[in-house]
C-alpha cells in the first residue's frame, strides 16, 4: 500500500530565506506526483506536476525535484516571502489499481516578516 | 476560466437532516472525487466517479452518498448516517488515468448544529 510521508510538519523561517520542504513515497510505481498550496479555510492550489520520467519542474521561484527510484521529491522555495505561509501538500498517483491520488498530511509552513 | 466551484461555501446541519454538497466543473474532465479534510488526519476519500452514471465508495463512503447523472456534477449528500459530519469538504477533478494532475474546488465547510 503506497505510503506519503511529509517532513517537518511544520516550519517556521525568516523572511529572504531559502528552505526545503520534504516528501517521501514508498512504492516508486506511480505517473506522477504533485505539490500542492493550502491557505486556511480554502482549496488546494496546483503548484507544480512532476511526471514519473522527468527529474524537475520549476515555477518561479518554486522547484521541484523527483527521485523516483528513491521514493522522494522536495520542493525548494527560493527567497522566501510572508505570502508564501501556507500548508503544503504532496500527492502521488500510482501506477495500477484505482489510481487515486495518495496524500501526505502536509507541512505547515510560516515566513516571519 | 475553466474550474470547480463547490457550494455552498458554509453549510449548517441539524441533526437527522441529509444535506447536499454541489460541485460542478467546465473542465471537461472525466473523473471526479470527494474528499472530506479534518485537522490532524489530512484527506481521505469519500467517492470518486470515473465515469458518468458509475462511481465507487472510497475509503469513508459510510453515511455519504453520490450521483454522477451528468460529466460536468458531482454532488454528495451527507445522511443521517453520518454521525460526525463536520468537516472541510474538496471536491477534485481529473482527466481520465494516468498522467494527469487533479484540480481541486475551494471546499464546503459543514457544521452540525
Amino acid at each position: 500500500k503506497q505510503e506519503v510521508t511529509q517532513i517537518p510538519a511544520a516550519l517556521s523561517v525568516p523572511e529572504g530565506e531559502n528552505l526545503v520542504l520534504n516528501c517521501s513515497f514508498t512504492d516508486s510505481a506511480i505517473y506522477n506526483l504533485q505539490w500542492f498550496r493550502q491557505d486556511p479555510g480554502k482549496g488546494l492550489t496546483s503548484l507544480l506536476l512532476i511526471q514519473s520520467s522527468q527529474r524537475e519542474q520549476t515555477s518561479g521561484r518554486l522547484n521541484a525535484s523527483l527521485d523516483k527510484s528513491s521514493g522522494r521529491s522536495t520542493l525548494y522555495i527560493a527567497a522566501s516571502q510572508p505570502g508564501d505561509s501556507a500548508t503544503y501538500l504532496c500527492a502521488v498517483r500510482p501506477q495500477g489499481g484505482s489510481e487515486k491520488l495518495v496524500f501526505g498530511k502536509g507541512t505547515k509552513l510560516t515566513v516571519n516578516p | 476560466d475553466g474550474g470547480i466551484t463547490q457550494s455552498p461555501k458554509y453549510l449548517f446541519r441539524k441533526e437527522g437532516q441529509n444535506v447536499t454538497l454541489s460541485c460542478e466543473q467546465n473542465l471537461n474532465h472525466d473523473a471526479m472525487y470527494w474528499y472530506r479534510q479534518d485537522p490532524g488526519q489530512g484527506l481521505r476519500l469519500i467517492y470518486y466517479s470515473q465515469i458518468v452514471n458509475d462511481f465507487q465508495k472510497g475509503d469513508i463512503a459510510e453515511g455519504y452518498s453520490v450521483s454522477r447523472e451528468k460529466k460536468e456534477s458531482f454532488p454528495l449528500t451527507v445522511t443521517s448516517a453520518q454521525k460526525n459530519p463536520t468537516a472541510f469538504y474538496l471536491c477534485a477533478s481529473s482527466t481520465g488515468t494516468g498522467s494527469y494532475g487533479y484540480t481541486f474546488g475551494s471546499g464546503t465547510r459543514l457544521t452540525v448544529v
